[in-house]
């Protein structure tokens, strides 16, 4: 079965500090990754994913994600967060062998501080 | 990418009744899904939408309380049936446009349930 942790349920850093959401996952097949944010009162919005190739992955909003295979991590970082940064952050894996099912971890509270 | 329109927004309901709630796609899509969002927590997946049969549901879920519809492939409907205090959450459509592992599924704005 395909599991995702997060674990840190809040995560507060001053604006212009980079930004680091942690998120593990777990799959018995290859893992297919992504980081999706929500606003308040707003639904979930796609920030990046990771299919294959680089490890590195860029996405929305100047953030980034890095796929570690053997830590079986998928980071979501932003050099320099913003005031407008502050929100929801879920990281959500597919596993090839379990179908298009998504599995969402627990999520992550960002608070940037001005 | 799929622009997602679900409708209502949010809702306050009696315990005892049932609440329909839509979502329209603005395009074709190969899958739809719903999901459930307690309160401080994260998403749950309700069921799969089926285009033309019944839905597929997840452990935890039964038909005669979460009713499905998916009567084309852009829209949907979730019923949530004789409900309690405890179906407060909001409620998410998503969609996936390609059915492949690869692609990014869509949600739309949320349906804010409150049962009282």
């Amino acid at each position: 079965a395909q599991s995702v942790a997060q674990p840190e349920d809040q995560v507060n850093v001053a604006e212009g500090n980079p930004l680091t959401v942690k998120c593990t996952y777990s799959v018995s097949g290859n893992p297919y990754l992504f980081w999706y944010v929500q606003y308040p009162n707003r639904g979930l919005q796609f920030l990046l994913k990771y299919i294959t190739g680089d490890n590195l992955v860029k996405g929305s909003y100047g953030f980034e994600a890095e796929f570690n295979k053997s830590q079986t991590s998928f980071h979501l970082k932003k050099p320099s967060a913003l005031v407008s940064d502050s929100a929801l952050y879920f990281c959500a894996v597919r596993d090839g062998a379990a179908g298009n099912k998504l599995t969402f971890g627990g999520g992550t509270r960002v608070l940037v501080k001005p | 990418s799929a622009v997602i329109s679900q409708k209502p927004s949010r809702d306050i309901c009696q315990r005892g009744t049932s609440l329909t709630i839509q979502c329209q796609v603005d395009s074709q899509v190969t899958m739809m899904f719903w999901y459930r969002q307690q309160p401080g927590q994260s998403l749950t997946l309700i069921a799969t939408a089926n285009q033309g049969s019944e839905a597929t549901y997840e452990s935890g879920f039964v038909i005669d309380k979460f009713p499905i519809s998916r009567p084309n492939l852009t829209f949907s409907t979730l019923t949530v049936s004789n409900m309690s205090p405890e179906d407060s959450s909001i409620y998410l459509c998503s969609v996936d446009e390609t059915g492949l592992l690869d692609t990014e599924a869509f949600f739309g704005q949320g349906t804010r349930l409150t049962v009282v």
